[in-house]
């Protein structure tokens, strides 16, 4: 079984819209989590990292959900520029995992 | 703030040949990573040092790669010799520690094994 499990997608979404990813872990053990977003052919970049309680940045929310092994992102007001893959990662121990990304296109 | 520095960027070798590629991290960051990351995957981590001492590297061929942060500062991945499914990006991150402190990446080394 895989560390870190992501839909790739791709979802197509209209601007405006709301649109929300999840990832699924297999570790409980798992300590910290975080949301990358990568453009075309760019380097990952955190978008945010994601905390037991929740957290929101503006129209990104990410949440954890420990007893069910999965964390998730929802976007709301979708812009074109949101237009990217967004990357769930998973810290166990010292290893870093990644999902394989869910790619998101805005549609004008 | 300089980034995470990669070069070359781009890189395009005949299978069996040698290539090195060179990182040097955000300044005064302990932890630097190597990911190889494959078209339409994620990245997956080669090798972690915390300073110049290895950290994790379970996940490097050892039969052809290598990799050395002898000062504790920049570092080179090698692969020696290279084979067709070689072809990736190869991202260097650093972050202040290891754990859950935010990884900030390079612009990565554009591989092809032809």
């Amino acid at each position: 079984r895989k560390e870190v499990e992501q839909d790739p997608g791709p979802f197509n979404v209209p601007e405006g819209a709301t649109v929300a990813f999840n990832c699924t872990y297999s570790n409980s053990a798992s300590q910290s989590f975080f949301w990358y977003r990568q453009d075309c052919r760019k380097e990952p970049k955190l978008l945010m990292s994601v905390y037991s309680s929740g957290n929101e940045d503006g129209r990104f929310t990410a949440q954890l959900n420990r007893a069910s092994q999965y964390i998730s992102l929802l976007i709301r007001d979708s812009k074109l520029s949101d237009s990217a893959t967004y990357l769930c990662v998973v810290n166990t121990g010292n290893q870093f995992y990644f999902g394989t990304g869910t790619s998101l296109t805005v549609i004008p | 703030e300089a980034g995470v520095a990669q070069s070359p960027r781009y890189k395009i070798i005949e299978k069996r040949q040698s290539v090195a590629f060179w990182c040097n991290p955000i300044s005064g960051h302990a932890t630097l990573y190597w990911y190889q990351q494959i078209l339409g995957q994620g990245p997956k981590l080669l090798i972690q040092f915390q300073n110049n001492g290895v950290v994790d590297d379970s996940q490097l061929p050892k039969d052809r790669f290598s990799a050395e942060r002898l000062k504790g500062v920049d570092s080179t991945l090698k692969i020696q010799p290279a084979k067709l499914e070689d072809s990736a990006v190869y991202l260097c991150a650093s972050s202040l520690e290891g754990g859950s402190y935010e990884q900030y990446f390079g612009p990565g080394t554009r591989l092809t094994v032809t």
